[in-house]
């Protein structure tokens, strides 16, 4: 089976434009979820997808906004970029919405914000 | 609300030395326990889990570990490290009725020849 995988790999953009990371989670998974990991505050929950609906989200602010489609691929999308929004993001998916259910992640995908 | 604590930034050891890693956390309901290793320019992978039963868990690539209720700890170790086990090394724990995971900040495994 193919593991997570997410694109693009490397992105480089400027303080106020917007962004959209994707990932395509294991075949068969259903739940998808997002961190962020920074030098600073390490690795961070952002949102959960199971279903295309959004069943759990950390505390992050409003400009960091997601989707599931039907096919269970996600795309997580940060508005008006800041500086301090450069970070490694990283996808995770598992086969159901469950506490003892094993998260795979992906290779993630490196922001970098001029 | 749950926390995760590793203790060292960064451990560094002699190549065929053994190794512990040490993990505590606090949460005043039933949790679940991981260990996943980052490779430089990779995602996590995962090392192994603790969900119920036996407190002694073995995961890939020879490590292990314990967890113990009382002491809230979840130490990884191995007996003998390889050059190959260079890596960051991440605790997490999650808790009944959510999926996310709540990581510590990482350890940082140097593995000396």
């Amino acid at each position: 089976k193919a593991g997570v995988t997410q694109t693009p790999r490397y992105l480089i953009k400027t303080r106020g434009q917007q962004v959209t990371l994707s990932c395509s989670p294991i075949s068969g998974h259903r739940s998808v979820s997002w961190y962020q990991q920074t030098p600073g505050q390490g690795l961070q929950f952002l949102f959960e997808y199971f279903s295309e609906t959004q069943r759990n989200k950390g505390n992050f602010p409003g400009r960091f906004s997601g989707r599931q489609f039907s096919n269970s691929r996600s795309e997580m999308n940060v508005s008006t970029l800041e500086l301090g929004d450069s970070a490694l993001y990283l996808c995770a998916s598992s086969f159901l919405q469950g506490s003892t259910d094993t998260q795979y992640f992906g290779p993630g995908t490196r922001l970098t914000v001029l | 609300a749950q926390s995760v604590t590793q203790l060292d930034s960064q451990v560094p050891v002699f190549e065929e030395a053994p190794v512990e890693l040490r993990c505590n956390y606090s949460s005043s309901v039933s949790v679940y326990l991981f260990w996943y290793v980052q490779y430089p320019n990779q995602g996590l992978q995962l090392l192994l889990k603790y969900l119920s039963g036996s407190t002694l868990v073995k995961g890939i690539n020879g490590f292990e570990a314990e967890f113990n209720k009382s002491q809230t700890s979840f130490h990884l170790r191995k007996p003998s490290v390889h050059i190959s086990d260079t890596a960051e090394y991440f605790c997490a724990v999650r808790t009944g009725g959510a999926n996310n995971l709540f990581f510590g900040t990482g350890t940082r495994l140097t593995v000396i020849p």
